[in-house]
Order: structure tokens, then sequence, then C-alpha cells
């Protein structure tokens, strides 16, 4: 079967740095995306990996390593507003998007 | 205005009732997603639909029934649901399915069945 692990919940403390992990198991790997979801809230994109590495983007990056169904999103210099949930999802071969639980994440002054 | 718009917010039913779930999108986009979450789940896809055909079903019960009369709407028809079925019903769009473009949410209908 197809899976997507990432831990349930993680607590940080503002300003610091978080590595959110993501591991995977699917038929095929078209793409790995990672969405960040407030409570309530409808979940919005924060980025993309197709190919092995890091891609930055501000405070947050996404590592990607193909090899090892593995992959990490970065947070740094957290925020407050940073507290919410980070889904990982994985699209297989099929094209079909297959997703994690989802980490909440909690963020304490 | 938001891309992708869901009312109602909130709904209450009763497992006798039925009611509709609609969602709107102004991006301009081929693809539209109906998606189940529930606490500490994954998000379950139910269904696809990309330039109006539905395409996707992943075995969802007969008590949901989706509709898609163009591109730019969607319409999730409830009826005798089930106290399980209580979940946020989040509608999705993508400039099309098998692409590898971002999905765009809406903010989810948080339902509760009594």
């Amino acid at each position: 079967g197809q899976n997507i692990d990432q831990p349930t919940e993680m607590t940080a403390t503002e300003g610091a740095i978080v590595q959110i992990n993501c591991t995977y198991q699917t038929s095929g790997f078209n793409g790995l995306f990672w969405y960040q979801q407030h409570a309530g809230e409808a979940p919005t994109f924060l980025s993309y990996n197709v190919l092995d590495g890091l891609e930055e983007k501000g405070r947050f990056s996404s590592f990607l390593s193909r090899s090892k169904g593995y992959s990490y999103l970065l947070l740094k210099e957290l925020q407050m507003k940073d507290s919410a949930s980070y889904l990982c999802a994985v699209r297989d071969s099929n094209y079909q998007l297959i997703w994690g639980a989802g980490t909440k994440l909690i963020i304490k002054p | 205005e938001t891309g992708v718009t869901q009312t109602p917010r909130h709904l209450v039913m009763g497992m006798t009732n039925k009611k509709s779930l609609k969602c709107e999108q102004h991006l301009g986009h081929n693809a539209m997603y109906w998606y189940k979450q529930s606490a500490k789940k994954p998000l379950e896809l139910m269904f696809v639909y990309n330039f109006k055909e539905q395409t996707e079903n992943n075995s969802v019960p007969s008590r949901f029934s989706p509709e898609c009369p163009n591109s730019s709407h969607l319409f999730l028809h409830l009826h005798t649901l089930q106290p399980e079925d209580s979940a946020l019903y989040l509608c999705a769009s993508s400039q099309g399915e098998g692409e590898a473009t971002e999905a765009f949410f809406g903010q989810g209908t948080r339902l509760t069945v009594v």
C-alpha cells in the first residue's frame, strides 16, 4: 500500500529553527508538496519538490531525497503565526496525491 | 475575493436530512476535487472532476453525490448521512488533473451529523 509518515505533533520556540520530516512509500513519484493549514482554515501551498535537493523560499526550505523516500520542511526564525499543521503529499505514478496525516506545530514564546 | 469559495462554512444535519455543499473557483482551473478531512487522519480524496467529467470516485458511499455543472462550480449532495460522516469537507481546484501543479483549497465546510 501507499503510505506517508510524518510526526503527529512538534513543539518549538519562537525565533528557533524546526525541521518536519516526511517519509513516503508510493507507487511511483511525480513530485512532493508541502502545505500549511491553520486551524479552521484552508490548506495553503508552501513548496513543491520533484528533483533531489533543497528548495529555499524565504524562511521556509524543503528538501527531497528520492532514493531515500524522504523529505523535510525547514522553518527558520519561527514566528507565533507559524503555529499550524503542515501536510506532506506525494503525487504517485497515476498523478494522484497521497497525503500524510499532518504535523501539528506548536510555537512557544 | 478568495480563489476557492465554499458554502456553507458550518452545517449541522440530521441523518434523514438532505443538504448540499457548494464550491466555486475563480481561478480558471479545469480540475476540481472533493476531500474529506477527519481529525488526525490524512486527507481522503472523494471525487475528481476534470473538464466537468468525473474521473475519480474513490469508493465513496452513494449517500454522497457530486455534481459539476461547469468548470467553476462543484456540488456535493448529501442524504441519509451517518454520524461517522461528520468531518471537514474540502473543495480544491488545480489547472488540470495529472498536471504537476499545486491545488488550491477552499476553507471547507465543517459538517456535523446528529
